[in-house]
């Protein structure tokens, strides 16, 4: 069975201050590792999909690397509308769905 | 905005009562996924329709169901609600991708469900 372990569960920073947030999974075969954005009450914004160790992405003060059993989520100079919930989910041979960390909330304060 | 439209965007019933939620995928994608989010599970996988055709079953109970139609729209029926359906329900779309990686989910701005 696929699982996904977010940490850490909540994370405050300061404007400016970065961090970097933990996805580890286990997974049969791993054919994708998403990271998603969700704010309260929204759907999840899809933000990266990595698929093999050694990858990384970016986009605008977001930076996601993946290794073999876990991906981080860097976030450089954070602003407080980067304050959201960021979930992890990976997806492996057994099958179409997604299995879903239970997030880290990220509050970003002025 | 994802594309990908769900209505209603909220929905209060009652214990007994039988609700559908509706979901239409982004231009041009094939498959159709259901998840739930209660606060205490976070985001389950329910179900998968690729093409009018059931692809993929997660924890979803009896008296669910879904379908999805030839214009690839989807419904999830909810039949002899709880108060622990109580939840969001999003829907996902994707397009297949070419290669060994799995295609990307899209998801919709989901339904809230109250059941009272």
């Amino acid at each position: 069975e696929d699982q996904v372990t977010q940490s850490p569960e909540a994370l405050r920073l300061q404007e400016g201050e970065s961090s970097s947030l933990n996805c580890s999974y286990t997974v049969s075969g791993l054919r994708g590792l998403f990271w998603y954005r969700q704010d309260p009450g929204k759907g999840p914004e899809f933000l990266f999909t990595l698929y093999s160790a050694g990858e990384e992405k970016e986009k605008e003060r977001l930076k996601a690397t993946l290794t073999k059993k876990e991906s981080f989520l860097h976030i450089t100079a954070p602003k407080p509308e980067d304050s959201a919930t960021y979930l992890c989910a990976v997806r492996g041979t057994s099958g179409s769905r997604l299995t879903f960390g239970e997030g880290t909330q990220l509050t970003v304060n002025p | 905005d994802s594309g990908v439209t769900q209505t209603p965007k909220h929905l209060i019933t009652a214990t007994g009562q039988r609700v559908t939620l509706r979901c239409s995928p982004r231009s041009g994608d094939l498959s159709v996924y259901w998840y739930q989010q209660s606060l205490d599970q976070g985001l389950q996988f329910l179900i998968q329709y690729y093409n009018g055709e059931e692809r993929a079953k997660g924890n979803i109970l009896e008296r669910f169901s879904a379908q999805q139609f030839p214009d690839l729209h989807s419904e999830l029926n909810l039949s002899s609600l709880e108060l622990g359906d109580s939840a969001l329900y999003f829907c996902a779309s994707s397009a297949p991708r070419e290669g060994q990686g799995a295609d990307t989910q899209y998801f919709g701005p989901g339904t809230r469900l109250t059941v009272l």
